[in-house]
């Protein structure tokens, strides 16, 4: 079964870097995936397309301290230079024929 | 500009019926899949449904294929859910999404409560 692994919670400092990581579920290891930021209270917004090679296609105005990496089954968002507003939750999302899969969201702290 | 706005939200009773709208703009809106995303409160996000461009295509999730049905007017740049036989856990805002693969433009959601 097509399945999106996160952590429920990470935390860095402000100005620091930060990896989130979203497992693939076996067999599925070839799959590209997208993220999204959900800042609080507001509807998502589509970060990236990452593909099992690492390249990615970022969305209208994502800024450049959001970059995107593969190794194997997982897929991972990085964020540099953090600032105040990256504070949200962020989900990664895969699909097959006719379904979306959306993993359970990794909520990031800022400190 | 981009934008996709929802609308129709509303507190409904367990067993009731709400259609929800999604209205887009700044785009061919009859070019693209269209899709329902909701997400349940305190929870992650949940896709619901997707149609394709010309309405040749539905799919749902198994747990809302018989009670919920999506529909499209690219006359109207409009996209439906009609949500029948309400339960309180469809309590949720509901999302509508651009895009085949993934979501890249998203509205800002409208929210549905299912309660007596």
């Amino acid at each position: 079964q097509l399945m999106l692994t996160q952590s429920p919670s990470a935390s860095a400092s402000l100005g620091a870097s930060v990896k989130l990581t979203c497992t693939l579920s076996s067999g599925h290891s070839t799959y590209a995936i997208a993220w999204h930021q959900q800042q609080p209270q507001k509807g998502p917004r589509f970060l990236m397309k990452l593909n099992i090679d690492g390249s990615h296609n970022k969305g209208d105005g994502i800024p450049d301290r959001f970059s995107g990496s593969s190794s194997g089954a997982e897929r991972y968002l990085t964020i540099s230079s953090l600032q105040s507003e990256d504070e949200a939750d962020y989900y990664c999302q895969t699909w097959g024929t006719g379904i979306w899969v959306f993993g359970g969201g990794t909520k990031l702290t800022v400190l | 500009e981009v934008q996709l706005v929802e609308s129709g939200g509303g507190l409904v009773k367990p067993g009731g019926s709400l259609r929800l709208s999604c209205a887009a703009s700044g785009f061919t809106f009859s070019t693209y899949t269209m899709s329902w995303v909701r997400q349940a409160p305190g929870k992650g996000l949940e896709w619901v449904s997707s149609i394709s461009s010309r309405s040749s295509d539905m799919y749902y999730a198994d747990s809302m294929k018989v009670r919920f049905i999506i529909s499209r007017d690219n006359a109207k740049n409009s996209l439906y859910l009609q949500m029948n036989s309400l339960r309180a856990e469809d309590t949720a805002v509901y999302y509508c999404a651009r895009g085949s693969l993934h979501g890249d433009v998203w509205g800002q959601g409208t929210t549905v409560t299912v309660s007596s």
